[in-house]
């Protein structure tokens, strides 16, 4: 069965980067894309940008181009999204998701970033 | 790329129905086939519920259904029971890879 699991909760200083990895097992992990999507205490869905774990291409979203970094790993099959420069409204959790075609089918359980003020 | 606008709560009784509307543009909604929806409960991962607007996975209970007019995209739930109170998102492709999620909407059973 497709699994993604995230790593684990991360306290961050303002200013400093935090990397989250995704790790997908029960399919063949070059054929889908992976979305990353932040979710903000109270908040709704946002979407952050999507990499192609065959060849590393990766799209970020216009309110995170400066700050993120999507990368994978195919021998460990692991995905990572790396956001720099926290501040306090990086607080929310990440959640990683295998894109079937042009919608997200399976979700990782997500890992909680927080960033004091 | 602005969110897509969705009510913020909708609320039915039992067995009654709700419909849920995801109002876009051209640009997502409106341009392409690519509207799916989500279901997420309080501190749970979100689950697909539709895609490509009308579609329904597999072990989705078909009192859930998707529609598309123009620009505007919705959620029908049939029957509502007492375990579909949750918070539902759409999401549209909006094209060159990127996405757009609408703001959520709370549906209340009463």
């Amino acid at each position: 069965q497709v699994q993604l699991v995230q790593s684990g909760a991360e306290v961050k200083k303002p200013g400093a980067s935090v990397k989250v990895s995704c790790k997908a097992s029960g399919y063949t992990f070059t054929s889908n894309y992976i979305h990353w999507v932040r979710q903000a205490p109270g908040q709704g869905l946002e979407w952050m940008g999507i990499i192609n774990p065959s060849d590393g291409s990766t799209n970020y979203a216009q309110n995170f181009q400066v700050r993120v970094t999507m990368t994978r790993d195919t021998f460990t099959s692991t995905v990572y999204m790396e956001l720099s420069s926290l501040t306090s409204e990086d607080t929310a959790v990440y959640y990683c998701a295998r894109a079937g075609s042009n919608h997200l089918d399976f979700w990782g359980q997500g890992t909680l970033v927080t960033v004091p003020s | 790329q602005s969110a897509l606008t969705q009510p913020r709560s909708v609320s039915g009784s039992p067995g009654q129905s709700v419909t849920i509307s995801c109002t876009g543009t051209s640009s997502d909604v409106g341009g392409y086939t690519y509207v799916s929806w989500y279901q997420q409960y309080p501190g749970k991962a979100p689950k697909l519920m539709i895609y490509d607007v009308i579609e329904r996975p597999s072990g989705v209970p078909d009192r859930f259904s998707g529609s598309k007019s123009g620009n505007t995209a919705s959620l029908t739930i049939s029957g509502l029971q007492a375990e579909d109170e949750a918070d539902y998102y759409c999401c549209s492709y909006a094209g060159n890879f990127n996405w757009v999620f609408g703001g959520g909407t709370k549906v209340t059973v009463l």
